[in-house]
């Protein structure tokens, strides 16, 4: 069974200063998918950044990029220069490349950004 | 470009009372989901579709139903609440079955259950 783990329930980060978000994962797919999603206040569950098992290259959006290292199963996301709405929780999430498509989220680990 | 809608947005509901929540989306996806998200827990996937006519369980699926007779629709049905169903309720979905696509999320419903 797929199983993704979050290990900060919470974090500090001050202002313009960069953050890893930890996140390791299990499973016996050769082939899967890994996710972070934003989750403000407000609710509404944001995309970030995706990263395939067989990409060579660590994942990239903006002040965002995902630090994959397939051998220890870790897809930490690391935000660089924090912003105030960085402010969030944030969701790790996988997905087998299965006839099953499921995602499977990890329990977030909630970040504060300190003026 | 309405995306994933979800309604009711919050509901009140006595024990043994049933209910359906709706999800709508309008951009021809194939994947569609349920998901519930508890304090502590994230987001647990109830149950899931790849397509109109299949539906398969997730992680949680006890005291749930669901159907798949459009494209578009998803509906979530609680048979009988209980007190544990109290929870915020997201409908996502994705453009194929596939895993690469992003899930876009619809707002969320928030339920009580007395």
């Amino acid at each position: 069974a797929q199983k993704i783990t979050q290990t900060q329930p919470g974090m500090f980060v001050q202002e313009k200063e960069a953050v890893t978000l930890d996140c390791t994962y299990d499973t016996s797919d050769p082939s899967y998918g890994l996710f972070w999603y934003k989750q403000p206040s407000s609710g509404e569950m944001i995309f970030l950044i995706y990263q395939g098992s067989y990409d060579q290259q660590n994942a990239t959006e903006g002040r965002y990029s995902l630090n994959f290292q397939k051998a220890r199963k870790s897809a930490n996301l690391v935000i660089s220069a924090s912003q105030l709405g960085d402010s969030a929780m944030y969701f790790c999430a996988m997905t087998p490349m299965d006839s099953s498509y499921k995602l499977i989220f990890g329990s977030g680990t909630r970040l504060l950004v300190r003026p | 470009n309405a995306g994933v809608t979800q309604t009711p947005k919050f509901q009140v509901l006595k024990t043994g009372q049933s209910m359906t929540l709706q999800c709508a989306q309008d951009m021809n996806h194939e994947y569609m989901s349920w998901y519930r998200q508890d304090p502590g827990m994230g987001l647990r996937l109830i149950h899931y579709s790849v397509g109109a006519g299949i539906t398969d369980q997730g992680e949680v699926p006890n005291g749930y139903n669901v159907s798949r007779s459009t494209t578009e629709d998803f509906p979530l049905r609680l048979l009988s609440a209980a007190p544990s169903q109290t929870s915020v309720y997201f409908c996502a979905s994705r453009p194929d079955r596939g895993g690469t696509g992003e899930l876009f999320f619809g707002e969320g419903s928030r339920l009580t259950v007395l």
